[in-house]
């Protein structure tokens, strides 16, 4: 089956705690993002691969980082997470010429206290 | 700057139709796209419009007007099921997909 997956779907930790959210994907794109969605702002784009090494910024990027070794992994790292990251995190995954239409992932609700 | 503009929330009852409206102004235009989110799920692809014109996919149709940068989702014979929010999303080029805030759609017996 195509999918992304997105680990872990919940999370709760304290802050200044460095943590890592995986994302996986099994449909061979080259394409690769990441989301927060927050009430009332709909979703905005983090970071986002358009290929192996290939990483640039989207357009809330402060506190984030990513990486991309390989094709099918994508995995979000915040490395001193504070309250105001606090979220719902989506990954996603296109074709690299059809960016438009993005396989997400289950999504990861982050809690930080 | 970006926006992307769509009503917050919008009410209809099963078997009605109702259009959800999106404006953008945004700083570069290939194409808009439509989503489906369910509350506590993932956003799932509806469809693309790239050319000013109507998308027929099933009960669900998405309209495009360049010259207006407007566009709108239009579902027909509406079900309990879709009860979920939709948003727009633009094409900007530069790998950069922009979304709007959504449109919550209730849908009532």
């Amino acid at each position: 089956e195509a999918q992304v997956t997105q680990n872990p779907r919940y999370l709760i930790t304290v802050t200044g705690k460095k943590l890592t959210v995986t994302c996986s994907q099994n449909m061979n794109h080259e394409y690769m993002s990441w989301y927060r969605q927050d009430p009332g702002l709909g979703l905005r784009q983090i970071y986002y691969s358009m290929n192996v090494e290939v990483t640039d910024k989207g357009d809330v990027p402060e506190g984030y980082k990513v990486s991309r070794k390989e094709k099918r992994n994508f995995p979000l790292i915040l490395e001193s997470p504070s309250p105001n990251q606090t979220s719902l995190y989506f990954c996603a995954s296109s074709v690299q010429g059809s960016i438009t239409e993005a396989f997400f992932g289950q999504g990861t609700r982050l809690t930080v206290v | 700057g970006q926006s992307l503009e769509q009503p917050s929330e919008v009410t209809a009852v099963e078997g009605a139709v109702v259009q959800i409206n999106c404006t953008y102004q945004t700083s570069g235009f290939y194409g808009l796209s439509w989503y489906q989110q369910h509350d506590g799920g993932a956003p799932t692809f509806l469809s693309y419009n790239a050319l000013d014109g109507l998308e027929e996919t099933g009960r669900f149709s998405s309209f495009l007007s360049r010259s207006d940068s407007y566009g709108y989702l239009l579902l027909q014979e509406l079900q309990m099921k879709d009860s979920a929010s939709y948003f727009c999303a633009v094409y900007t080029g530069f790998q950069k997909l922009v979304f709007g805030t959504g449109t919550r759609l209730l849908v009532s017996p």
